[in-house]
């Protein structure tokens, strides 16, 4: 399994600010992954963060609204910038261990006022 | 990006009672699947995997079915308790490790 931490757990924001979402690892992974929980909905992927690379971005998400960072293979930042009321959710990282199995983080709870 | 429901089915249940869970998954070329399951105010547990090449695999009082003829995954909790209440997600995966995509969810209750 992996241990994963989340900063910050929660956070409420102003329209038009931006916040940066820390992803920590406790062992190395290749690929780390972000994803958007709307309140009482499912999971949405909303990029791969590979180190060394661009992230990969999922449609309907784009670099310049969600820019993410992967300096190392145990740590990843994600930027949810010039937010709006629709961008309140919780966001959740992710890594895969094994080859196969994923392991999420606990959660931002982003809500934009 | 994909994201399903708007409100999550519920499925309530005696403590001591088998809970069925079932999840219908998009894309018969789905070839690895995992069960979540949600506490409030937490991320996605990993409960049980099953990879496309078995139709049943069994775990600590669950079992995780898979028909890819109806493409359709079930979880199966044996003698729920109070802490299996949660929502329950499936996913489905291609390529052996990347792009999951969720199903909307289920929500146990489990009553006393």
């Amino acid at each position: 399994s992996a241990v994963i931490s989340q900063k910050p757990s929660r956070d409420i924001c102003q329209r038009g600010t931006s916040l940066t979402i820390q992803c920590q690892v406790d062992s190395q992974v290749t690929m780390m992954f972000w994803y958007r929980q709307q309140p009482g909905q499912s999971l949405t992927l909303i990029a791969t963060a590979n180190q060394g690379s661009e992230a990969t971005y999922e449609s309907g998400f784009v670099i310049d609204k969600f820019p993410i960072s992967r300096p190392n293979l145990t740590f990843s930042t994600l930027t949810v910038s010039n937010m709006s009321p629709e961008d309140s959710s919780i966001y959740l990282c992710s890594v895969l261990k094994g080859g196969y199995e994923q392991y999420f983080g606990p959660g931002t709870r982003l809500t934009v006022t | 990006g994909e994201s399903v429901g708007l409100h999550l089915p519920t499925l309530s249940v005696q403590e001591g009672d088998n809970s069925i869970i079932n999840c219908a998954y998009s894309n018969s070329a789905s070839d690895y699947f995992i069960w979540y399951k949600q506490e409030s105010g937490k991320g996605p547990q990993f409960i049980i995997d099953i990879r496309s090449n078995m139709d049943k695999r069994q775990g600590q009082r669950v079992t995780v079915l898979l028909n890819k003829t109806v493409k359709h995954l079930s979880l199966q909790i044996a003698a729920t308790q109070p802490g299996d209440s949660a929502v329950y997600f499936c996913a489905e995966n291609r390529n052996y490790g990347q792009n999951f995509v969720f199903g909307p969810g289920t929500r146990l209750s489990v009553l006393p």
